[in-house]
This record gives C-alpha cells, structure tokens and sequence, in this order.
C-alpha cells in the first residue's frame, strides 16, 4: 500500500487559515486522498477526499498538487474544536476490501 | 439515526476471560470493520466483512473472531483475553470498498489485567 508522509504536530491560532501538508509520492493514478481526524476520546471522523481536482466542504478544503505527490488539507478559520489528530491516507483502489492505513497522523494544537 | 453505535464503551477483563464487543449500524451499509487503537499508534485492521454472512482478516486478527449474521451487527470477541488486547477499539461502516467514507463508532476501551 502506498505511505504517507505528515508532521507529527503543528500549532495554529485561533480563526486563522490551517494548511496542513501530505506527501505520497509513491501514489498510484487510482489512490484517493482521504483525510480523517480524531478528536480526544472519539473515534476518527471523515473530512474530505478527492482524486485529482481540489475539493471544498463545509469542513475544509482539500488542494492536490497537479503531479499528486502532495496535498494539502486547509482549514479556513481554525477554532479550538478543531484541536485533533487528522490523518492523510490514500485508498488504494483494488487494496483490501475498502482499508485504509492510518498512521500516526498530525497532531494540531489551536491557540486561543 | 444513531450512526454507529459500539457496546459497551469501557470494560475490564481478567487475563484468559472472554469477551464480546458489539457493533450496531443504522446507515444500510454493506461494509463493516474493526480497528484497534493503541497509544500513539495509528488504528490497524482486525477483521472486516463485505457483507452479511462474510467476515475476512486485517493486519492483526490473531486472538480475535469475528460475526456478521445480521447486517446491521458485527460482533469482535476475544476468547482468552491478553494483556496486549488492552487498547481502544473501533467499528467503522462504509457503503462500498472504494470511494467511500468510513463512518466509525466512539470505541470502547478495554483494559485485560
């Protein structure tokens, strides 16, 4: 299965933009790009996913570099709940029934 | 609409006890998963199943078994439990084995002395 590659922390202040990067450079043309993240004493929570072209929800923004060996998740207007371990995983079309690897992930501090 | 619902959420086990974790969805989902989360670790695959009636192993099945009778219900038991099946253990839900979101429980948490 194809890996990626996060920093293990990273520190925002509140209600500002978060870019939280992703490398995959090992990604195959069929890998979609998930991100999760776990709150404290909660399970993992789905965020965004996409293929090729950037994708927007109402929880973040997902930018993939034009050769896809990277993407970025963007929180917007970061607040405290967004205080989480989020996972950057790729889904390998064809790998075991649907599983995906989580890693270690990213862990994000927000400041008041 | 509950989602996914995981029971119970805390339990303590004596080393060689057994043991079954429940997993309940309500979302018509086909696919069904377990995961084990342990401190500073990323979640691993246990069993899976595609489907009512099926189950299939992950990364780690070893000392764990698995049901799926029903579709809404996948049951993890623990035979003889082990101090190292202490950890934190997820049921996640999807509606297909690709492009799909995995849809998880709020774990339950399970100590083996």
């Amino acid at each position: 299965d194809a890996k990626t590659t996060q920093p293990n922390s990273m520190e925002s202040n509140e209600e500002e933009p978060v870019h939280l990067p992703c490398n995959h450079s090992t990604i195959s043309g069929t890998d979609y790009i998930h991100w999760y993240r776990q709150l404290p004493s909660q399970g993992p929570e789905y965020v965004i996913h996409g293929l090729t072209s950037n994708v927007n929800n109402r929880m973040a923004s997902l930018a993939i570099a034009e050769d896809r060996k990277s993407s970025t998740l963007i929180l917007h207007r970061a607040t405290l709940r967004d205080a989480a371990v989020y996972y950057c995983i790729l889904e390998d079309y064809g790998g075991s029934q649907g599983n995906l690897i989580f890693g270690k992930g990213t862990k994000l501090s927000v400041k008041p | 609409n509950a989602g996914v619902t995981q029971t119970p959420k805390f339990r303590v086990l004596k080393t060689g006890q057994s043991m079954t974790l429940l997993c309940a969805q309500d979302m018509n989902h086909e696919y069904m998963y377990w995961y084990r989360q342990d401190p500073g670790m990323g979640l691993r695959l246990i069993h899976y199943s595609v489907g009512e009636g099926t189950t299939a192993k992950g990364e780690v099945p070893d000392g764990y078994n698995v049901s799926r009778l029903k579709k809404q219900n996948f049951l993890l038991g623990l035979e003889s439990a082990a101090p190292s099946q202490t950890s934190v253990y997820f049921c996640a839900t999807s509606r297909s084995s690709y492009n799909s979101p995995l849809h998880f429980g709020n774990g339950t948490r399970l100590t083996v002395t």
